[in-house]
């Protein structure tokens, strides 16, 4: 069973940094892409970050490019997106993403989430 | 960047009844080498996570009930619910990925029972 369970979410200054965490189970990094989609406050759904299966590419939304850094660890099937210089407008509920297709190129749509970690950047 | 807008904002329909919900797009999102429309439909109970209920704007995901049924190509996109249950109260989300990574969700639909 696939299981994707994020944390590092919290309450952030502006300008500050934070790292989220999301530990995958079920299946291998390595075989597919991963993405981060956040949902702000009372909005709709926005991706923000991907990488490819093999972790050659990486990939963000206009948003957040130049701030956050997605990556991951192989070795123990975990997802991270560095979260640099946060903004106001970052505060979101995060859902770390599996694709649903195992293939080498970029995300395409999305067959399972974890239930979201919270980040709230707030002075 | 395809802009997807959802029609309408929100929708009431009353059980067992069909639901019908549009996702048009900025733009065509058929790509004719492959003959396939690069769209999906997602919904979004409150206190969940999203759940893949349609790709490629046809095919149903694994376990997704029969009465949710996905049509449309081009820029215009219909999810259907053939008769509505009570479990389908959510927001439903159209998303692109024709121009992967360049990813875009719809606005998304309030469906609620009348």
């Amino acid at each position: 069973e696939v299981q994707l369970l994020e944390s590092g979410g919290g309450l952030v200054q502006p300008g500050g940094s934070l790292r989220l965490s999301c530990a995958a189970s079920g299946f291998s990094l390595s075989r597919f892409a991963m993405s981060w989609v956040r949902q702000a406050p009372g909005k709709g759904l926005e991706w923000v970050s991907g990488i490819s299966s093999s972790g050659s590419n990486s990939y963000y939304a206009d948003s957040v490019r130049g701030r956050f850094t997605i990556s991951r660890d192989t070795s123990n099937n975990i997802l991270f997106l560095q979260m640099n210089s946060p903004r106001v407008e970052d505060t979101a509920r995060y859902y770390c993403v599996k694709d649903r297709r195992e293939s080498p190129g970029p995300p395409y749509y999305f067959d399972n989430w974890g239930q979201g970690t919270l980040v709230t950047v707030s002075s | 960047d395809i802009v997807l807008t959802q029609y309408p904002d929100s929708l009431a329909v009353s059980l067992g009844e069909r639901a019908t919900l549009t996702c048009k797009s900025s733009q065509s999102i058929f790509y004719n080498v492959n003959n396939k429309d690069y769209l999906a439909w997602y919904q979004h109970k409150a206190g969940q996570p999203p759940r893949l209920l349609i790709y490629w704007a046809t095919i149903r995901d694994s376990g997704v009930p029969d009465r949710f049924s996905g049509s449309g190509s081009g820029t215009d996109f219909t999810l259907t619910i053939s008769s509505l249950q009570a479990e389908d109260v959510a927001v439903y989300y159209c998303q692109h990925y024709y121009e992967s990574p360049r990813i875009t969700f719809g606005q998304g639909t309030r469906l609620e029972i009348k």
